[in-house]
Order: structure tokens, then sequence, then C-alpha cells
């Protein structure tokens, strides 16, 4: 099972700054990682994919990049809808697995 | 648009079986382009895949979870379901339904999330 390590568990921010979020994976798993936003009370919901490629929607602010084992998640200007927890997954190899997830809030 | 809605009893008793359903909509559980999954997140923890079915009815299942757990297909009602055998404290959680799609043979991202159903597991 390749095990995916987020970091870090909390980042504090505040509005308009941007925040780098960062994971890796226990093997590589090329380009087969996704990235998630999850609102309290909410599911997740898809933002990048390939990753790096933005999900329907998903504004230019967020932007994914790595290979391998090294992957980060870019937002370069935070609005307040942007603080929630992110996952990032693996799908390279089953079971699929995620992160235990970064969450972002106001500093 | 594609809707997935989860249903089911929020509560089951230690060594029974969980059962829960998802309901599709705008999309259809017979479209070859597509997995359908289960996921689940114990309360203040992270996610684990559960398994997903494919619309021949395989299906590919967590090997952690894999001798307790079913999940099948209703075509007739563009329905999936989960059965989780034996649950224990450990098993409560919030379990997603979700879509991923399907490139050549190998499952992807999750696209779709049902809102999820909390089971809590209590005698």
């Amino acid at each position: 099972e390749t095990v995916m390590t987020q970091s870090p568990a909390t980042l504090s921010v505040s509005p308009g700054e941007g925040a780098t979020l960062s994971c890796r994976a226990s093997h590589s798993v090329g380009s087969k990682l996704a990235w998630y936003q999850q609102k309290p009370a909410q599911a997740p919901s898809l933002l990048i994919y390939g990753a790096s490629t933005r999900a329907a929607g998903i504004p230019a602010t967020f932007s994914g990049n790595g290979s391998g084992t090294e992957f980060t998640l870019t937002i370069s200007s935070l609005r307040s809808e942007d603080f929630a927890v992110y996952h990032c997954q693996q799908y390279d190899n089953w079971p699929l697995t995620f992160g235990g997830g970064t969450k972002v809030e106001i500093k | 648009q594609v809707q997935l809605q989860e249903s089911g009893p929020g509560l089951v008793k230690p060594s029974e079986t969980l059962s829960v359903t998802c309901t599709v909509s705008g999309d259809s559980v017979s479209s070859p382009s597509y997995y359908w999954t289960w996921i689940r997140q114990p309360p203040g923890k992270g996610l684990e895949s559960i398994g997903y079915i494919y619309y021949t009815g395989s299906t590919n299942y967590n090997p952690s979870l894999k001798s307790r757990v079913t999940i099948s297909l209703d075509t007739s009602k563009n329905q999936f379901s989960l059965n989780l055998t034996s649950v224990t404290a450990a098993d409560a959680a919030v379990y997603y339904c979700a879509r991923a799609r399907r490139v050549i043979v190998w499952v992807s991202e999750f696209d779709s999330w049902g809102q999820g159903a909390l089971v809590t597991v209590s005698s």
C-alpha cells in the first residue's frame, strides 16, 4: 500500500496571501495524484488531477505540481472560501490512498 | 450534472451488517466510463477507499476490508450499494459514494461525490 503523507497538518495564512501544501508518496505514483478540498460538514470536491490538471470550474489560483513521490498544491491568493482541509490522493495502485489532510486556517 | 445521494440507517449495532445505498442521477451506473466507489471517513480522521464496482459487476475491495465488504449494482434503480458485515466501533464513519473515472482499465480520480451518510455503531 502506498502511504501518502501531507505537511504541514495545519497552515495558518492571512487572506490574500499564498499557501503551499506538500504531499509525499512512500513510493513513486508517477503523475497519478489528485487534490481535493473539503469544507466543514461537506464532501471532498476534486481540485486537481494528473498532479497538475485543474478540474472543471477550478480557478487558476489553484495549481498543482510534482511527480514521482513529491507533490505540491499552491493557492496563489487565499480567499475566504479557500479556508478548508485539503487532501491528496494517489491512484497509481490499489488500494487508492489519501494523505491525512492539511487544514488551511485563517491567521 | 451527475448527483449522488447516500441513504441508509444511521445506527448499526456491533456485529451486525452496515448497508448504505447510493442513488445516482444525471448519469448511468451502466456507463462504461466510470467506476462507482465507496470511501469512508471516521470522525476527525482521514479518508479511506473501501472499494468499487464496474457496470459489468466486477469489483475490487480494499484488502483491509475485503473479507467483510460487498458492493453491488442495481441498474434498474440506477443505484449501487455497500454492505459491511460484523461491524465494530472502528467502522463508525461518514460513508461517501463517489464516481471515479475509468482510464483504460484503471480507476482514476473521484470527480463527483455524494454528501455522505453518517453511520454510528452502538448497541
